[in-house]
């Protein structure tokens, strides 16, 4: 089974700042790899697919990068909305997903 | 606009059984692969189950083969979970989510859209 690993488990910032967020995983995943975002009482929402593919309505703050075994979730400047747990994701074998990462308000 | 909506949640007692429904809409459900994602209160996500577009091809997770199993109704776009011998360890929020592409471009193994979830409490 691949292991997804995230880091920091907690980022705490401030409105404004730059979130950088980091998915890594115990063997190559080539660019199979999806972020989301869920916030508390609902569902996930799907962020980014295929490593750096921003899905269908969302804004180009959110934007990721990485291949291999080493991926990047970049919110660009938080905003209020944004506060929340990220999950990476793989889906070259089987579907794992990493711990996530809460982001929460300094 | 695309709609899943779960239901057939509750409180059950370990080695009982429960049936889950999936009830879509907004899009052509045939097209697509669906899933069941499960997440216990304040943990992370798990994959539950996959079935393919037209209910051929199924997969299970290690902790739930054997005991559950994913069925689909395409006439009446409906996705369901039937689970069996159940544990406090299957305590969670059950999503359905979809697939993020139709069959005919190749099934992706990511989500694009999700359930609200229902909730199964195993517990005496």
């Amino acid at each position: 089974e691949i292991v997804l690993t995230q880091s920091p488990g907690t980022l705490s910032l401030s409105p404004g700042e730059r979130a950088t967020l980091s998915c890594r995983a115990s063997q190559s995943l080539s660019d199979s790899l999806t972020w989301y975002q869920q916030k508390p009482g609902q569902a996930p929402r799907l962020l980014i697919y295929d490593t750096s593919n921003r899905a269908t309505g969302i804004p180009d703050k959110f934007s990721g990068s990485g291949s291999g075994t080493d991926f990047t979730l970049t919110i660009s400047r938080l905003e209020p909305e944004d506060f929340a747990v990220y999950y990476c994701q793989q889906y070259v074998t089987s579907l794992t997903f990493g711990p996530g990462t809460k982001v929460d308000i300094k | 606009e695309v709609q899943l909506v779960e239901s057939g949640g509750g409180l059950v007692q370990p080695g009982g059984s429960l049936r889950l429904s999936c009830e879509v809409s907004g899009f052509t459900f045939n097209d697509y692969d669906m899933y069941w994602v499960r997440q216990v209160p304040g943990k992370g996500l798990e994959w539950v189950s996959t079935i393919s577009w037209n209910g051929v091809d199924k997969d299970y997770a290690d902790p739930v083969k054997g005991r559950f199993t994913i069925s689909r109704d395409n006439a009446r776009n409906s996705l369901s979970l039937q689970m069996t011998s159940l544990s406090p360890a299957d305590t969670a929020f059950y999503y359905c989510a979809r697939d993020g592409l139709p069959y005919y471009f190749d099934p992706t193994g990511y989500f694009d859209f999700w359930g609200r979830g229902t909730l199964v409490t195993v517990s005496s």
